[in-house]
């Protein structure tokens, strides 16, 4: 079956520091891959897409992620962390059909 | 511009009642229609989708239904409740396939008790 592993289900850094929240994705087909967020008391939101083409993708604040298809992942990153990335993200993948799946997410915890 | 509606926004059930949780878009026609639910440390579980009026996926078998009786209109239903129907409850929608991503309710909490 189609799965999305999110490999950290619980991170916590401190202000300023680099992310990289791991995902990868079990369909060796074409893919379109997301990074959704989920800030605490508010709608889940998309952060980030892949669909085709550089397989480095810049999101809002800051936030980007490479598709590297050879190793099916999809990692997270955003060079320094702000206390206001308190969040859970979620790593999803859409097979060019009508449905998105989601990993597990991450809860990221950012020290002020 | 479009817009989901969600509601109600929180749900408190005694075990063994109905259920029917509402979920409407405005500002697009034929949208592909999402009900997830999340649970805290398991992610975001697909429950059903449709992609148009009365055609109805089911992703897994449990308690619950879910019925599309116009086109931006998606209902979440349960004859009876249990106690591990507790959860968010999340009403998505996309354009006619899902490549471009999905745009989220509000969501429902969901306790039964």
């Amino acid at each position: 079956a189609q799965s999305v592993s999110q490999h950290n289900h619980h991170v916590i850094l401190s202000e300023a520091a680099s992310l990289e929240l791991g995902c990868n994705y079990s369909y060796g087909g074409t893919v379109n891959l997301f990074w959704y967020v989920q800030y605490p008391g508010q709608h889940l939101q998309l952060l980030l897409k892949y669909f085709s083409g550089d397989p480095l993708v810049k999101g809002i604040k800051g936030f980007e992620a490479e598709f590297i298809k050879s190793k099916f992942s999809f990692n997270l990153r955003k060079p320094s962390v702000q206390w206001s990335d308190t969040a859970e993200y979620f790593c999803a993948v859409n097979h060019r059909d009508d449905k998105i799946i989601f990993g597990k997410g991450t809860r990221l915890h950012i020290l002020p | 511009s479009q817009t989901i509606h969600q509601w109600p926004a929180t749900l408190v059930q005694p075990v063994g009642s109905p259920l029917s949780l509402e979920c409407t878009v405005e500002g697009t026609s034929n949208p592909n229609l999402y009900w997830y639910r999340q649970a805290a440390g398991r992610g975001l579980q697909l429950l059903f989708y449709s992609v148009g009026i009365g055609q109805i996926s089911s992703e897994v078998p449990q308690n619950l239904s879910a019925s599309r009786p116009q086109d931006r209109q998606f209902i979440l239903s349960s004859k009876k409740l249990l106690l591990s129907d507790s959860g968010f409850y999340l009403c998505a929608w996309s354009v006619a396939s899902a490549d471009y991503g999905y745009t989220f309710g509000s969501g429902t909490r969901l306790t039964v008790v």
